[in-house]
């Protein structure tokens, strides 16, 4: 069982609906993750919050809009998608940001497909 | 070139071989992480280290510092073992960078 919970695991959105995808940590760990991995590829970084603040954008599109509410949720809002956005986003959290040696955990990811 | 290669990039196996995939890295790493992905997407960690051996289980990570490398090793293979294994290295900063990733199938 994963200790990083994401939800929905599958979304099929059109690209002008309105979605978030939620991810939700009980570890207490202060550093948040969003990852998008396309399929056979690595994943890829795009944001990191710590202490519920923006640390890292890595210049993702303003279509991806982040928000960590509170140290345990970190929400992904999806605005005017395109075909190229499907992937499987992944969710991960670890204590501490910036401090070696501390395990990123992930989540089952939500598998989001554009039409 | 990625900073973090791994090979094979596909393997097929018997059950009950034993198996090794490899993993390379051209940065400085404070830890290197193997990960394991089923079709379903879920990422679920295997090990961290960064120095020596681990094992549990059928599993056997080993990592060398002056060469920068890394294997993991799996005893007994069987078909559940079949998924995609990553190795990603930690950075100073606590950053991943992710290798490309050893799809292994297990045949019975």
């Amino acid at each position: 069982d994963t200790e990083v919970t994401q939800t929905p695991k599958h979304l099929v959105m059109g690209m002008t609906n309105k979605k978030s995808l939620k991810c939700e940590q009980h570890m207490g760990h202060r550093a948040m993750y969003w990852y998008k991995q396309k399929a056979k590829k690595p994943p890829e970084l795009m944001f990191v919050y710590s202490y519920e603040k923006l640390s890292i954008n890595e210049s993702v599109p303003s279509r991806f809009s982040p928000e960590c509410p509170n140290s345990s949720l970190l929400n992904l809002h999806l605005h005017a998608l395109q075909p190229e956005d499907s992937a499987l986003y992944l969710c991960a959290s670890s204590q501490d940001f910036g401090v070696s040696n501390q395990p990123q955990h992930f989540g089952d990811g939500t598998r989001l497909s554009i039409l | 070139k990625n900073e973090v290669e791994q090979s094979p990039q596909n393997l097929t196996a018997q059950e009950g071989e034993f198996i090794t995939i490899n993993c390379s890295y051209s940065v400085g790493i404070s830890a290197l992480h193997w990960l394991q992905q089923h079709p379903g997407g879920g990422i679920v960690s295997l090990f961290m280290l960064s120095s020596g051996k681990k094992k549990h289980g059928r599993l056997i990570a080993t990592i060398n510092i002056q060469e920068k490398h890394s294997s993991l090793h799996i005893t007994a293979s069987h078909p559940r073992d079949s998924a995609v294994y990553i190795c990603a290295a930690y950075n100073a900063g606590n950053m991943l960078t992710f290798g490309g990733g050893t799809r292994l199938m297990v045949k019975p």
